[in-house]
């Protein structure tokens, strides 16, 4: 089976661009998660689906930083406008049932603001 | 709100010697408890979970870890590390109230030298 799947792996871009980041989670889980990886911060919980409908955004850092799920098979996370300081490796991670069922990540998508 | 503390951010140490790395939480309630391993350039991957019953759990690669309720831990072990356990090590917790929530430590580096 394929896993997570998470689109660009890598991308630079100059402050001030939007960056979109993708997310194809595993077939028939219902749980979706973005989580952000710094240094300094370690591996952070930025928001969360339930069936395609945000429960937690508590994490997401500012107003920059927005996440949909249209549907069962995708999702993205959005910054707008980016700043260096976004730099980070960013996992998308999915999860079949609640109550702490083994999660599964994605191989991240690292960005690099300039 | 729950929280991790892995107390060893940056651990070497030569092939063959036994390793333990430290996890605490801070919740009183029922939790679930994982531990991930990022190795070089890759993504997280499932080592051992805890749900219930045996408190000695034995995961993939060797390793194994012990939940201790009165402490509040569930260390990682292996009696004998090899040059190619040189990884990020993340101990997560999920609480039964927290819905699909993990909440992660800091990490810890293991460098093995050969």
């Amino acid at each position: 089976d394929a896993g997570v799947i998470q689109s660009p792996r890598h991308e630079v871009t100059e402050m001030g661009q939007e960056v979109t980041l993708r997310c194809k989670p595993i077939s028939g889980h219902d749980y979706l998660f973005w989580y952000r990886q710094t240094m300094m911060r370690g591996l952070e919980l930025l928001i969360y689906f339930n069936n395609n409908v945000p429960i937690d955004d508590s994490g997401m850092p500012e107003d920059r930083f927005s996440a949909k799920m249209p549907n069962a098979s995708f999702s993205t996370l959005k910054i707008q406008p980016s700043e260096p300081r976004d730099s980070a490796v960013y996992f998308c991670a999915s999860s079949p049932l609640p109550k702490g069922n083994t999660i599964y990540f994605g191989e991240g998508s690292w960005l690099t603001v300039v | 709100a729950q929280s991790v503390s892995q107390h060893n951010h940056h651990v070497i140490l030569s092939e063959a010697a036994s390793l333990e790395l430290g996890c605490n939480y801070s919740y009183g309630g029922t939790v679930n408890l994982f531990w991930y391993v990022q190795y070089p350039g890759q993504h997280l991957q499932l080592l051992l979970k805890y749900f219930s019953g045996d408190p000695l759990v034995k995961g993939i690669k060797g390793f194994e870890a012990e939940f201790i309720k009165s402490k509040f831990s569930f260390n990682l072990r292996k009696p004998s590390v090899q040059w190619s356990d040189t990884a990020e090590y993340f101990c997560a917790v999920n609480a039964h109230n927290a819905g699909n929530m993990l909440t992660f430590g800091g990490g810890t580096r293991l460098m093995v030298k050969p």
